[in-house]
């Protein structure tokens, strides 16, 4: 069964400084692995996804994650933070069963960006 | 394209009652899925509609139900109301092109307080 693991439900940066959310993928087959970001109040957005072609993906708002299927990994970076990027993101898998769009999900990353 | 619709947006219900949520996917549509946001649990799979017909469902007591129109409008039903059904329920809905590599995009939600 596919799971993701996010290690740090919050994460604290200044701005300027660098953005790293981890995520940990455990599946029994290739992996489809997204980054959602959800702000207040509001849905889930997505940021980038990962579906077996280019290993580093590139996405909405400056933010990338790159896919390391030796360390089982699928972490998202942002070189500069902005305050607008305080928000809380989860990792998701897709759960590849037969016909199925399910998605299962991190337990989520809490984004605090400080002036 | 308008998005995904969430109605209502907020309820406030006691237990034992029940409730029924509605969901209008973005024109072309025709995948939706519901998911449950708490605190405690995060972001779980309830179940997943497709043509009127429910493709997958998650480890949800029978209370929860749901049903697809052949607009693709799906509505999801919660009946005798416990404590902990209190959440934020997103309804998600999807291209059909590729299954499992498919964006899902997201509704705001209807936020449930059950008291």
């Amino acid at each position: 069964a596919q799971s993701v693991t996010q290690l740090g439900s919050h994460v604290s940066v200044s701005e300027g400084a660098l953005v790293l959310l981890r995520c940990n993928y455990s599946s029994s087959v290739p992996p489809y692995l997204f980054w959602y970001v959800q702000y207040p109040n509001q849905g889930l957005q997505l940021l980038l996804k990962y579906t077996s072609a280019a290993t580093l993906v590139k996405g909405i708002n400056g933010f990338e994650a790159e896919f390391k299927k030796s360390e089982t990994s699928f972490h998202l970076t942002k070189p500069s933070a902005h305050m607008s990027d305080a928000a809380e993101y989860f990792c998701a898998v897709s759960d590849r069963a037969y016909n199925t769009d399910k998605l299962i999900f991190g337990t989520g990353t809490r984004l605090q960006v400080f002036p | 394209k308008a998005g995904v619709t969430q109605t209502p947006r907020y309820l406030i219900k006691t237990r034992g009652q029940q409730v029924t949520l509605s969901c209008s996917p973005i024109s072309g549509h025709r995948s939706v899925s519901w998911y449950q946001q708490t605190p405690g649990q995060g972001l779980q799979f309830l179940f997943e509609y497709f043509s009127e017909t429910q493709r997958n469902k998650g480890n949800f007591p029978g209370r929860f139900s749901g049903r697809q129109f052949s607009n693709s409008r799906s509505e999801m039903n919660v009946s005798t109301l416990e404590l902990g059904d209190s959440a934020l329920y997103l309804c998600a809905s999807s291209p059909t092109d590729r299954v499992g590599v498919n964006e899902q995009f997201f509704g705001p939600g209807t936020r449930l307080t059950v008291l």
